[in-house]
């Protein structure tokens, strides 16, 4: 069984670009979730999606849209990057509602300069 | 005031030490789950725990609903644990997106 892939590993974007990120979700998982890591802090919670629909978002602006595919997996997408969209990016995939846990991908990280 | 706190922020222990890691929390949850992070940034899920205790070689992660805590421990502890260890909780009734706490950075030496 396949873990989480995520791609790109790095990222470097001029401010004002658009960029999109893509996570392949484990095998036999339905739901993907998006993390946003800044330096030093703990993950927060973008945005989830559960059989090609947002099912849950957090407190990011519509800047930040996403997908998710037939094969569950997923793509992020940031319009208009700002300086303090640097940071890590996580995608975690899991099955439902996640009674059995969560598989995280290794992440990307975006600098924006 | 987070909704998931951690301590201690920072760790340092020499080899084989018992350590202990803290996370509470402010929310209902459905479950709590301990990951570790490594430098590169992959996150790998160590336990997830609705109640008691769950033991997984030398780790041990419990909690108290009642009290709204739980510890991770480790024994005899490695220069390999070396990682940031974070607390995630899964609010009840969330459609599944988690809440961290910052992390516990431990640093393990020989």
């Amino acid at each position: 069984e396949t873990g989480v892939t995520q791609s790109p590993t790095h990222l470097i974007k001029t401010r004002g670009q658009q960029v999109t990120l893509r996570c392949s979700s484990q095998s036999g998982h339905n739901t993907v979730s998006w993390y946003q890591q800044a330096l030093g802090q703990g993950p927060q919670f973008i945005f989830q999606y559960y059989r090609e629909e947002e099912n849950g978002r957090g407190n990011f602006p519509p800047r930040f849209s996403g997908l998710q595919f037939p094969n569950y997996s997923s793509e992020l997408n940031v319009n208009a990057l700002e300086l303090d969209d640097s940071a890590l990016y996580l995608c975690a995939s899991s099955l439902g509602s996640s009674s059995y846990g969560y598989t995280f991908g290794s992440g990307t990280r975006l600098t924006v300069v | 005031k987070n909704e998931v706190e951690q301590s201690p922020q920072n760790l340092t222990a020499q080899e084989g030490e018992f350590i202990t890691i803290n996370c509470s929390y402010s929310v209902g949850i459905s479950a709590l789950h301990w990951l570790q992070q490594h430098p590169g940034g992959g996150i790998v899920s160590l336990f997830m725990l609705s109640s008691g205790k769950k033991k997984h070689g030398r780790l041990i992660a419990t909690i108290n609903i009642q009290e709204k805590h739980s510890s991770l421990h480790i024994t005899a502890s490695h220069p390999r644990d070396s990682a940031v260890y974070i607390c995630a909780v899964r609010p009840g009734g969330s459609q599944g997106n988690l809440i961290f706490g910052k992390g516990t950075k431990l640093s393990v030496k020989p």
